[in-house]
C-alpha cells in the first residue's frame, strides 16, 4: 500500500519569504505520479503540479518549484516570494497502479502580511 | 468550461437516515471519483466510476455506494448514517482513468449527521 507523509502540520511565514513544503512517500510501484494540490478556505482542491516517477528533473513554474528525489522518496514543493493569497492547506498526493489518489495529511500554510 | 459541480453543498441528517449526493463532472470527462475528508482521517478515496462501471473502491463499508449515469454524472449514497459519517465529500473528475490524469475537484458537499 502507498503512504504519503507530510511531517509539517503547520507553517507560518511572512509575506515575500520562500517556503518549502516537505513530502515523503512509500510505494512498491515502479511507475507512479506525484502531485501537489492546494485547498484554500473555500474547500475546493486545486491542482498545482505533477511529476512522474521516471523524470527526476526539477522544474520551476512561476513562483512554484519542486524537488523530486527518487533515492530518498521525497517530493518537496517550494513557493518563492510567498503571498497572503498562498495561505491554504497543501496536499502531497500519490497516484500509482491502484489508480486512486493517496493524500498526505496536509500542511497548513499561513502567510502573514 | 464549467467546473465540477456538486449538490447539495450542505446537508444535515440524523443517525439512521440515508443520503444521496450528486456530482456533475466537467463536460467530456468520463471518470468520476469520490473522496471523504474528515479532520481525523484526512482525505480518503471512496470509489471511482468510469463509463458507468465502478473501477476501484476504497476501504469503506458497504453502506457507502455509488453509481454513474450515461452522461457521466455520478451519485453516491450513504445508508444508515452514523455520526462518524459527518464529513466533506469531494467529487473529482478526469478525462480518463490513467494514474497521470489531473483530477478536477468540485467544491464538496458538507454532510453533518446529528
Amino acid at each position: 500500500a502507498q503512504k504519503v507523509t507530510q511531517a509539517q502540520t503547520e507553517i507560518s511565514v511572512v509575506e515575500k519569504e520562500d517556503v518549502t513544503l516537505d513530502c515523503v512517500y512509500e510505494t512498491r510501484d515502479t511507475t507512479y505520479y506525484l502531485f501537489w494540490y492546494k485547498q484554500p478556505p473555500s474547500g475546493e482542491l486545486v491542482f498545482l503540479i505533477r511529476r512522474n516517477s521516471f523524470d527526476e528533473q526539477n522544474e520551476i513554474s512561476g513562483r512554484y518549484s519542486w524537488n523530486f528525489q527518487k533515492s530518498t522518496s521525497s517530493f518537496n514543493f517550494t513557493i518563492t516570494a510567498s503571498q497572503v493569497v498562498d495561505s491554504a492547506v497543501y496536499f502531497c498526493v500519490f497516484s500509482g497502479s491502484a489508480r486512486q489518489l493517496t493524500f498526505g495529511s496536509g500542511t497548513q500554510l499561513t502567510v502573514l502580511p | 468550461k464549467a467546473g465540477v459541480t456538486q449538490t447539495p453543498r450542505y446537508l444535515i441528517k440524523t443517525r439512521g437516515q440515508q443520503v444521496t449526493l450528486s456530482c456533475s463532472p466537467i463536460s467530456g470527462h468520463r471518470s468520476v471519483s469520490w473522496y471523504q475528508q474528515t479532520p481525523g482521517q484526512g482525505l480518503q478515496f471512496l470509489f471511482e466510476y468510469f463509463s458507468e462501471t465502478q473501477r476501484n473502491k476504497g476501504n469503506f463499508p458497504g453502506r457507502f455506494s455509488g453509481r454513474q449515469f450515461s452522461n457521466s454524472r455520478s451519485e453516491m449514497n450513504v445508508s444508515t448514517l452514523e455520526l462518524g459519517d459527518s464529513a466533506l465529500y469531494l467529487c473529482a473528475s478526469s478525462l480518463e482513468t490513467d494514474p497521470s490524469d489531473e483530477q478536477f475537484f468540485g467544491p464538496g458537499t458538507r454532510l453533518t449527521v446529528l
